[in-house]
């Protein structure tokens, strides 16, 4: 069936360090791909997405790319901050269900600290 | 702020028990989504509404049931509630019912615990 694998955290970096969170997928068909980040106490907010292969999606600082070849949207950002702790979601939008944005599923996430 | 409003935040409840939880999507969205996050499971898709009517069901259980009402404030109700059901529900709203144009709102939550 279709699904999302993220690496395991937590992970820990000092500020300024370079950060990348693995994400693979198993989908039939076209689904779009998404990185979403909770804040402590908050709901989920998009960072980016990408919905189709090659396509590049970007957000302050943070980038991915939507790799068919490899089944990966791996996340990155060059220089991290104190104020990008979070954890951090990999997602795709459910084939099964039309490729909707709302009928995602989820990776497990990732639990990012960012120590000065 | 997401514009989402999810009701109560915290609720504690014994077994056997039934909760509502309430959701008023962002002002002009017109889908609803039901999501519950735990431990083991993650987050997982419960349902989906839109303008009224279901439009996908996910890994919800045949104790849970949703709805979404004319003004668009969605309610998901859990009956006959065990220990595994504690965990943060969350709601999401959208403008539109499918399509890749149309990204998800999310709420703050609500934990619910069971005792």
């Amino acid at each position: 069936g279709n699904s999302v694998t993220q690496m395991e955290g937590p992970v820990t970096l000092s500020e300024e360090a370079f950060l990348t969170i693995n994400c693979t997928y198993t989908a039939t068909g076209y689904p779009s791909l998404f990185w979403y980040v909770q804040y402590p106490g908050e709901g989920l907010q998009l960072l980016l997405k990408a919905t189709k292969a090659d396509d590049k999606g970007s957000n302050k600082g943070f980038e991915a790319t939507y790799r068919k070849e490899t089944t990966s949207f791996h996340l990155e950002k060059g220089s991290v901050q104190v104020s990008d702790s979070a954890v951090y979601f990999c997602a795709l939008s459910d084939p099964d269900y039309g490729g909707s944005q709302g009928n995602l599923i989820f990776g497990k996430g990732t639990k990012l600290s960012v120590k000065p | 702020d997401s514009g989402v409003t999810q009701t109560p935040k915290h609720l504690i409840t014994a077994t056997g028990q039934r909760v509502t939880l309430r959701c008023s999507p962002r002002s002009g969205d017109l889908s609803v989504y039901w999501y519950q996050q735990s431990l083991d499971q993650g987050l997982q898709f419960l349902i989906q509404y839109y303008n009224g009517e279901e439009r996908a069901k996910g890994n919800i259980l045949e104790r849970f049931s949703a709805q979404q009402f004319p003004d668009l404030h969605s309610e998901l109700n859990l009956s006959s509630l065990e220990l595994g059901d504690s965990a943060l529900y969350f709601c999401a709203s959208s403008v539109s019912g499918q399509g890749n144009n149309s990204p998800l709102h999310f709420g703050n939550g609500t934990r619910l615990t069971v005792t």
